[in-house]
């Protein structure tokens, strides 16, 4: 089944513990996204990929650092988590030309105490 | 930074009803997509528009890109209770290597 996985599903941790938000496409996309869902903000991209070893920063990407070393995974490292990036992230792939079109996977429900 | 606005934030109808979901900006997009939310759940790919003054149909949902490439909307005929979600328009933005900038979303709600 074509997917894109995120894990942990849900993580509450402490202000200044660092993290990782692991991400993994079995689509063989060449782009993938990290982004984050607030209320009354939307979603807002944080970092993006066009494939290994590219990456770029999107609109909010303060206090997250990502890699991509492989094409199936683009994980998410927080160094030192602070409350506000208590927040909803959401990974998501996509291949195209012209356009991408984005697959996103299941949502992480992070909390930072 | 490009901003999508979307309106209304929140919407109400009756189960048989129409309804349009509107999509706006300043800024010009290579390309606009909307996506559907459910709760608990990432977004889901309903459609990607192109061309300015492009129309798609998906069953009983139109989706139409303005003639500059700045706006979008969404049509819902017949609206079911189905059809009740979060949806959320997206621009992709060539400029900066594919950058993609989401509107707020609207929030439907289709009562039987």
């Amino acid at each position: 089944e074509a997917q894109v996985t995120q894990n942990p599903r849900y993580l509450i941790t402490v202000t200044g513990k660092k993290l990782t938000v692991t991400c993994s496409q079995n689509m063989n996309h060449e782009y993938m996204s990290w982004y984050r869902q607030d209320p009354g903000l939307g979603l807002r991209q944080i970092y993006y990929s066009m494939n290994v070893e590219v990456t770029d920063k999107g609109d909010v990407p303060e206090g997250y650092k990502v890699s991509r070393k492989e094409k199936r995974n683009f994980p998410l490292i927080l160094e030192s988590p602070s409350p506000n990036q208590t927040s909803l992230y959401f990974c998501a792939s996509g291949s195209g030309g012209t356009f991408y079109e984005q697959y996103f996977g299941p949502g992480t429900r992070l909390t930072v105490t | 930074t490009q901003l999508l606005e979307q309106s209304p934030q929140f919407l109400s109808i009756q189960e048989g009803e129409n309804l349009t979901v509107y999509c706006n900006s300043s800024s010009v997009f290579s390309s606009l997509q909307w996506y559907r939310q459910e709760p608990g759940e990432g977004p889901v790919l309903l459609v990607t528009v192109v061309t300015g003054g492009e129309v798609k149909k998906l069953k009983r949902l139109t989706f139409q890109f303005g003639d500059a490439r700045k706006d979008s909307s969404l049509h819902i005929t017949a609206a079911q209770p189905g059809d009740t979600g979060l949806y959320l328009c997206a621009g992709e933005s060539d400029n900066y290597g594919q950058n993609f900038v989401f509107g707020p979303g609207t929030r439907l709600s289709v009562l039987p």
